[in-house]
């Protein structure tokens, strides 16, 4: 079947430290693959996205690129801000009709000032 | 003009009762869906309905009912609540194939 796994958490960081948290997945053909952040007593935002190998998903500074060699979409930030706190979720859309959102469990991201 | 609204967003109620949470869309969409996120944040689609028909259901008790009056509306009624239903649902939408949208999340709590 599908499935997403990311790094455990927390990441925690000082403000303009170089963020990343790594996301691989398992799934059958040529899924979308997807970000999203979660703000503490927030529901879930689209953060970034890819529907294709070599994509490069960009929104806010976080950066990810879809590697279907290594079966991965890394999350990337240059320079994280305390706003960046929050808690990401990698996932994953198969290709097919009807499908849905996998995702992993989420990586929880403390920026300290 | 929010895009995918859910109500209420708190709700804390007792063991046996019945409750229902309510989601609009106002982006056009098809297809519509519901996600339970347990206290460990972990997120697993519930129900996935397109233009007003049921087309996933996870395996999920059916104390669980979803309905969909029209293909802007997917509400979700639960029946005699237990501790473990103890969650945050998320209520999103997409165009099929397109990305999903989710509305801000209802916290249930059962005490």
């Amino acid at each position: 079947g599908n499935s997403v796994t990311q790094m455990e958490g927390p990441v925690t960081l000082s403000e303009e430290a170089f963020l990343t948290i790594n996301c691989t997945y398992t799934a059958t053909g040529y899924p979308s693959l997807f970000w999203y952040v979660q703000y503490p007593g927030e529901g879930l935002q689209l953060l970034l996205k890819a529907t294709k190998a070599d994509d490069k998903g960009s929104n806010k500074g976080f950066e990810a690129t879809y590697r279907k060699e290594t079966t991965s979409f890394h999350l990337e930030k240059g320079s994280v801000q305390v706003s960046d706190s929050a808690v990401y979720f990698c996932a994953l859309s198969p290709a097919y009709l009807y499908s849905t959102l996998t995702f992993g469990k989420g990586t929880m991201l403390l920026v300290s000032p | 003009d929010t895009a995918v609204s859910q109500t209420p967003k708190y709700l804390v109620t007792q063991m046996g009762n019945d409750k229902s949470i309510k989601c609009e869309q106002n982006l056009g969409h098809d297809t519509m869906y519901w996600y339970k996120q347990d206290s460990k944040k972990f997120l697993k689609i519930m129900f996935s309905y397109n233009n007003k028909e049921l087309i996933i259901n996870e395996t999920v008790p059916n104390r669980f009912s979803p309905k969909s009056p029209d293909k802007a509306h997917l509400n979700l009624h639960i029946n005699s609540l237990e501790l473990g239903d103890s969650a945050v649902y998320f209520c999103a939408s997409s165009n099929e194939g397109d990305t999903i949208y989710f509305g801000e999340g209802s916290w249930l709590t059962v005490v």
